[in-house]
């Protein structure tokens, strides 16, 4: 099975409106992270939020949100008021507790383009 | 202070030589990662090394690629007798620790783009 599942190859967004980019999980590890990346057409990644498995509240980042839900084993990324600049690949990846692997596991990623 | 550096930005080569790809991580960051980005596709692990502990080498792809870390801090990825499906592009990330938390965020260097004719 598949540790992080990005089901939206591609998004369209128009500026200014919100948009939830979903994420999946597969684990038994009661301790984990979550971490969401942009990567624009630049190529570098860059490190948006994170959200802890034992964290109660949903991690917020300025216009980023996560909405964790854990029973369902979600992480969606929330973009509120969405800028042109927003337009990249987005990924979603997850790191179990120490004592399972030091991998961190990225999802395929979802193409947003905002539109003007 | 100064992120994820990593060298050269782009490395063209022919077939069957070897190359040499180098990262510099955060000041202060025990953990570091290498990364192989195909055109268009996801991150695929390749090793992983933290602090003076034996690096996680699971995800080298053939006995082709090594990579070592001097001093826990700068490391080298060396890929010999290069094919044109090592063409990619290598990233390097590193965090802060590797013990779980958000301390185990990682900070991705621009990456190498490597092309084998």
């Amino acid at each position: 099975a598949q540790k992080i599942t990005q089901t939206q190859p591609g998004m369209f967004v128009q500026e200014k409106e919100a948009v939830t980019l979903d994420c999946t999980y597969d684990t038994s590890d009661p301790s984990y992270g979550l971490f969401w990346y942009k990567q624009p057409s630049s190529g570098e990644m860059i490190f948006l939020i994170y959200q802890g498995s034992y964290d109660q509240q949903n991690a917020t980042e300025g216009r980023y949100s996560l909405n964790f839900q854990k029973a369902r084993k979600s992480a969606n990324l929330v973009i509120s008021a969405s800028q042109l600049g927003d337009s990249a690949m987005y990924f979603c990846a997850m790191r179990e507790g120490r004592n399972t692997g030091n991998q961190f596991y990225f999802g395929t990623g979802t193409s947003l383009t905002v539109i003007p | 202070g100064a992120g994820v550096s990593q060298s050269p930005s782009n490395k063209v080569t022919e077939k069957g030589k070897d190359v040499e790809l180098r990262c510099d991580p955060i000041s202060g960051h025990t953990a570091l990662y290498w990364y192989r980005q195909s055109l268009g596709q996801g991150l695929e692990f390749l090793i992983y090394f933290q602090g003076n502990s034996a690096p996680d080498k699971s995800g080298l792809p053939s006995d082709r690629f090594s990579a070592e870390r001097t001093g826990g801090s700068v490391s080298t990825l060396t890929i010999q007798r290069t094919q044109q499906e090592d063409s990619a592009v290598y990233l390097c990330a590193s965090s802060l620790t590797g013990w779980g938390g958000r301390a185990d965020t990682q900070y991705f260097g621009p990456g190498t783009r490597l092309t084998v004719l």
